[in-house]
């Protein structure tokens, strides 16, 4: 049974470039919500994918966007990167939204200099 | 205020013991409340979740939520040393959008 599945595992930028981050997943899920966790902190919620359309978003500014695909995989994108955008990026997939248990994945380690 | 709360820590208890995790959280219709593991340099991994009153046991773990007090726990009994991590305490608010809204974790050392 395939758990969450994130990709790449770590990646280095510098400002004002474009990323996207991937993630598939666990088998049988079909809602993927993103998080951004910083160092020494718990993830904070940037947006949820729930039948190919964002149904929830968190207090993140426009330079994050996302797309869920038909096969419930989902993306991240972040715009004009800034040195603050260096985090954790955490994908995690449920089984529908409604107060569901959340499965995330081993995320993708964003390095911004 | 902040939504869920917790003690930095670090929580130290020696090998073998019980180590109580504690979360408070501000909103009273938060529903969904969640443990998550999370080793340091890994991603956070669901360990007990519970939405009703009282206590739920897994193993050597218990989850205790006191709705009234706004009170969420985790006990693990016979602590190893591989408990060592930092423990996520999340909540479903009252809107049940799916998000989930974490406290900013209890560190645990478990000493042999």
């Amino acid at each position: 049974d395939a758990g969450v599945t994130q990709s790449p595992t770590h990646l280095i930028k510098t400002r004002g470039q474009q990323v996207t981050l991937r993630c598939s997943p666990k088998s049988g899920h079909d809602t993927v919500s993103w998080y951004q966790q910083a160092l020494g902190q718990g993830p904070q919620f940037i947006f949820q994918y729930y039948e190919e359309e964002e149904r929830q978003r968190g207090n993140f500014p426009d330079r994050f966007s996302g797309h869920q695909f038909p096969n419930y995989s989902s993306e991240l994108n972040v715009n004009a990167l800034l040195l603050g955008d260096s985090a954790l990026y955490l994908c995690a997939s449920s089984l529908g939204w409604f107060n569901q248990p959340q499965h995330f994945g081993d995320g993708t380690r964003l390095s911004i200099l | 205020q902040k939504e869920v709360e917790q003690n930095s820590g670090p929580l130290s208890v020696p090998e073998g013991a019980i180590a109580s995790l504690n979360c408070t959280y501000s909103d009273r219709g938060s529903q969904s409340f969640f443990w998550y593991r999370q080793y340091s340099g890994k991603s956070p991994e669901l360990i007990m979740f519970i939405y009703s009153n009282g206590d739920k046991e897994d193993g050597r773990f218990t989850a205790q939520l006191n709705k009234a007090s706004q009170y969420v726990s985790l006990l693990i009994r016979d602590s190893q040393p591989s408990d060592s991590a930092t423990y996520l305490c999340a909540s479903i608010g009252s809107s049940n959008t799916g998000k989930l809204i974490f406290g900013q974790g209890t560190t645990l050392q478990v000493k042999p």
